[in-house]
């Protein structure tokens, strides 16, 4: 089975502070894309960062950065000075070149404290 | 936002009504996509499309029915609501085949009871 797995349901961090979503996927493949994407309440589904797997260079967006470990199938998502407007639900996302998928994981709720 | 637009937002329907969900894109994208998300499942691809009348199964196909008479229009048919098909619908687009950026509508939330 194709899986992106987050273990981590819920996740908090402290306003200003650093947090380090976790990610891990399964496939056969060499070539394929990882995402981020953002779902607030407003149920907005918002791509925050991509990383292509032939890429060996971390992507980083802003205070979003990845560390991509692609021999342990590993993706996590860091997020650097977390502001109340980062609190949201996280997907890990993976898909395949050529393919017409994007595998979900179930997701990471994220609180900010004040 | 990508120029997509999903409607209804929100429908309550009963059990064995059939249903229909529109998705309507201004960006000229080849792909469009229907998913479901559902908790502890994430978002599962339900159809998907290539092109005007070219449509093919996803993972969770089993009930639905899509068509796609032009390029802009996308429509995802419940043809006998169940309580199972309880979702939120998203509907999303790309303009490549390999789902490199995926776009997303703002959802529907359908209950069916």
């Amino acid at each position: 089975a194709q899986t992106v797995t987050q273990s981590q349901p819920e996740m908090s961090v402290q306003e200003a502070e650093t947090v380090t979503l976790s990610c891990t996927y399964d496939t056969s493949e060499s070539d394929y894309y990882l995402f981020w994407y953002k779902q607030p309440p407003s149920r907005q589904m918002i791509l925050v960062i991509r990383q292509e797997a032939y890429k060996q260079q971390n992507a980083t967006e802003n205070r979003f950065s990845v560390n991509f470990q692609k021999a342990a199938k590993s993706f996590s998502l860091k997020i650097s000075d977390s502001q109340l407007g980062d609190a949201a639900m996280y997907f890990c996302a993976r898909s395949e070149t050529g393919a017409n998928n994007l595998f979900f994981g179930t997701g990471t709720r994220l609180t900010v404290i004040p | 936002d990508a120029g997509i637009t999903q409607s209804p937002r929100h429908k309550v329907t009963e059990t064995g009504t059939p249903v229909t969900l529109r998705c309507h894109q201004t960006e000229n994208h080849r792909y469009m996509y229907w998913y479901r998300q559902d908790p502890g499942h994430g978002l599962r691809l339900i159809h998907y499309s290539y092109g005007v009348k070219d449509t093919d199964k996803g993972e969770v196909s089993d009930g639905y029915s899509v068509s796609r008479s032009k390029t802009e229009d996308f429509l995802l048919t419940l043809e006998s609501a169940t309580s199972s098909q309880t979702s939120v619908y998203f509907c999303a687009i790309s303009d490549g085949a390999s789902n490199e950026k995926l776009f997303f509508g703002s959802g529907t939330q359908l209950s069916v009871l």
